[in-house]
């Protein structure tokens, strides 16, 4: 079965620019999140999608932005990057809180 | 404030040496537990995780955790450790209640070398 999968694994982007980052759940999952991992440090939670309404948001600025599918997979918006936009882009999938939460391999951003 | 504190920024142990590494938090409640594991540019895998019941919990590769409520703590351990659990550790907490259910905090994490 595959997993969470996300899109790009690796991204360079220059300050200012806007980059959108992919993911999609393990099938019947409906509930996608989002965390960013600073070197260093542990994820942090920055948005959470259920049935494609957004259930949760982390304490990031408005820059952020992010949407679930349909077919409930998502993406994750970020604009006017800044370099410590910098960090691994988290993605977890599940069916409900009970099951725990299964994460992606992440994707690399690194902002110049 | 909502926190995870992993005590043990780094630890090495030898091969076949006994682990445990630590974890408390501070949450208004009992929340829901999770240990993470998280080899080098990868993502998270679920070691096991605690809702209620047995506060001795088994998971996967050979780890469990003990929930201990007095102590805020939920440590994890390993009887004896193989060279490929190498890793950085991540324990968790989740809201318990409705509402939010994806919001997990994390702690930063501890970094485990094992020596041959």
């Amino acid at each position: 079965d595959a997993g969470v999968t996300q899109s790009p694994t690796h991204l360079i982007k220059t300050r200012g620019q806007q980059v959108t980052l992919r993911c999609s759940p393990i099938s019947g999952h409906k509930s996608v999140s989002w965390y960013q991992q600073v070197l260093g440090q542990g994820p942090q939670f920055i948005f959470q999608y259920y049935e494609k309404e957004e259930r949760g948001r982390g304490n990031f600025p408005d820059r952020f932005s992010a949407r679930q599918f349909p077919n409930y997979s998502s993406e994750l918006n970020v604009n006017a990057l800044l370099l410590g936009d910098s960090a691994l882009y988290l993605c977890a999938s599940s069916m409900d809180r009970y099951y725990g939460y299964t994460f992606g391999s992440g994707t690399r951003l690194t902002v110049v | 404030a909502q926190s995870v504190t992993q005590p043990d920024i780094h630890i090495t142990v030898s091969e076949g040496a006994s682990l445990e590494l630590r974890c408390n938090y501070s949450y208004g409640a009992t929340p829901y537990l999770f240990w993470y594991v998280q080899s080098p540019g990868q993502g998270l895998q679920l070691l096991l995780k605690y809702f209620s019941g047995d506060t001795l919990v088994q998971g996967i590769k050979g780890f469990e955790a003990e929930f201990k409520r007095s102590q805020s703590s939920f440590n994890l351990r390993k009887p004896s450790v193989h060279w490929s659990d190498a890793a950085e550790y991540f324990c968790a907490v989740g809201s318990p209640f409705g509402g939010s259910q994806g919001n997990l905090i994390f702690g930063k994490g501890t970094k485990l070398s094992v020596k041959p």
